[in-house]
């Protein structure tokens, strides 16, 4: 138990369908992330959100939309996915500041999603 | 961001010590060294980290050369449970970004 919880832990999609992922942490962190990580590829950083305001977009499709209603709780929207975005959705929070990250990553243990 | 390189795969008999090797030779003078590890069907957790000195914890050690030009993680008696894929990564002082390498992937042999 990281005390960071995903869910739901497994997602089967359509091209046409849309889903959120949530992420929920316990750990009073004040910045909150989400990454993907495909088969055989490295984690990707896809967005940042440090006191509840996006600071990182690593170049995301519009696809993927994420949500940050308060420092607990991440959201990431998906829309019109594509086969190719089936993946570990990874969530991970850490203390920050409002300019950059000051303490070690905590993950969930991810959403596995598959687009048919 | 500065990158780092690391063998793709080690693998070690249980209950020996294992070293972890990793090169980071375009670190900057702020970046800190950090080590994760991903078991089986589970996100990434936190190992250790450390700038300069060499550093212990209950998980690990880490061995930082004099010109911080690459470090090792070392696993003072490897058991079962420590098979995974470890990360070795680089965190600057300014910005969010963490850049996850295809890390090494340890198997230990009972």
């Amino acid at each position: 138990e990281t005390g960071v919880t995903q869910t739901p832990r497994h997602l089967v999609m359509g091209m046409t369908n849309k889903k959120s992922l949530k992420c929920e942490q316990h750990l009073g962190h004040n910045a909150m992330y989400w990454y993907k990580q495909s088969a055989k590829k490295p984690l990707e950083l896809m967005f940042v959100y440090s006191l509840e305001e996006r600071v990182e977009n690593n170049s995301v499709p519009s696809r993927f939309s994420p949500e940050c209603p308060n420092s607990s709780h991440l959201f990431l929207h998906l829309h019109t996915l594509q086969p190719e975005d089936s993946a570990l959705y990874l969530c991970a929070s850490s203390q920050a500041s409002s300019t950059r990250w000051t303490g070690e990553l905590f993950f969930g243990e991810g959403s596995r999603l598959t687009v048919l | 961001d500065a990158k780092t390189t690391q063998p793709n795969s080690m693998e070690s008999n249980e209950e020996e010590p294992v070293h972890l090797p990793c090169n980071h030779s375009t670190i900057s003078g702020t970046d800190y060294i950090h080590w994760y590890r991903q078991l089986p069907s589970q996100g990434p957790e936190y190992v250790i980290h450390g700038l300069t000195s060499n550093v212990n914890n209950r998980m690990a050690s880490l061995a930082i050369a004099e010109d911080r030009k690459s470090s090792t993680l070392i696993l003072h008696r490897a058991t079962l449970r420590d098979a995974a894929v470890y990360y070795c990564i680089l965190r600057g002082t300014g910005g969010f970004k963490t850049i996850f390498g295809a890390g090494t992937r340890l198997f230990v042999k009972a």
